[in-house]
């Protein structure tokens, strides 16, 4: 069965460091990649997404992932962090052999202290 | 002008209860989902319905049935509500494979 493992539950970092957050999945075909977030008590949003074109996507607030191929990878950054980022982030794939389902990571909690 | 709506936000009710959750989506997608995150916040979907259509259905026990009356509606009906059915049941809709946008969640609390 296909699935999506991200590197680390718990990222703590102070306000401006730098953010990169690993996500890889199994091989399955053709795919469709994405980042969501999740702020503390609130629902998913997306933050960017992969289809297909340039590997390197930029999304909203600053983020971005650089989507590897021969990795199976589709790792997030941010150049620096601001305390409004701490929340959960998800890696979410779409297998286009599994009717559109969402194989979602585990999570990485991100915490930023002030 | 919510995309994806989801009634109740908070439902807490006693083991053996049947209850139901409802979602409504205005984007005009064809693929409506219901999802799963558990108190470790993983998340796994349970059913997928597209044109009112059941698509997915992932190992979930009889006791979920879900129903689409119409493109816009996917609604989760639950039966003899047990303790292990505590979560944030999240709806999503998209257009085809295309971008899953999400509900605000309902957190079930079974006493």
């Amino acid at each position: 069965a296909q699935s999506v493992s991200q590197h680390n539950h718990h990222v703590i970092l102070s306000e401006a460091a730098s953010l990169e957050l690993g996500c890889n999945y199994s091989y399955g075909g053709t795919v469709n990649l994405f980042w969501y977030v999740q702020y503390p008590g609130q629902h998913l949003q997306l933050l960017l997404k992969y289809f297909s074109g340039d590997p390197l996507v930029k999304g909203i607030k600053g983020f971005e992932a650089e989507f590897i191929k021969s990795k199976f990878s589709f790792n997030l950054r941010k150049p620096s962090v601001q305390w409004s980022d701490t929340a959960e982030y998800f890696c979410a794939v779409i297998y286009y052999n599994q009717g559109g389902k969402l194989i979602f990571g585990q999570g990485t909690e991100l915490s930023v202290k002030p | 002008d919510t995309a994806v709506s989801q009634t109740p936000k908070y439902l807490v009710t006693q083991m053996g209860n049947d209850k139901s959750i409802k979602c409504e989506q205005n984007l005009g997608h064809d693929t409506m989902y219901w999802y799963k995150q558990d108190s470790k916040k993983f998340l796994k979907i349970m059913f997928s319905y597209n044109n009112k259509e059941l698509i997915i259905n992932e190992t979930v026990p009889n006791r979920f049935s879900p129903k689409s009356p119409d493109k816009a509606h996917l609604n989760l009906h639950i039966n003899s509500l047990e303790l292990g059915d505590s979560a944030v049941y999240f709806c999503a809709s998209s257009q085809g494979v295309q971008t899953q946008y999400f509900g605000p969640g309902t957190r079930l609390l079974v006493l």
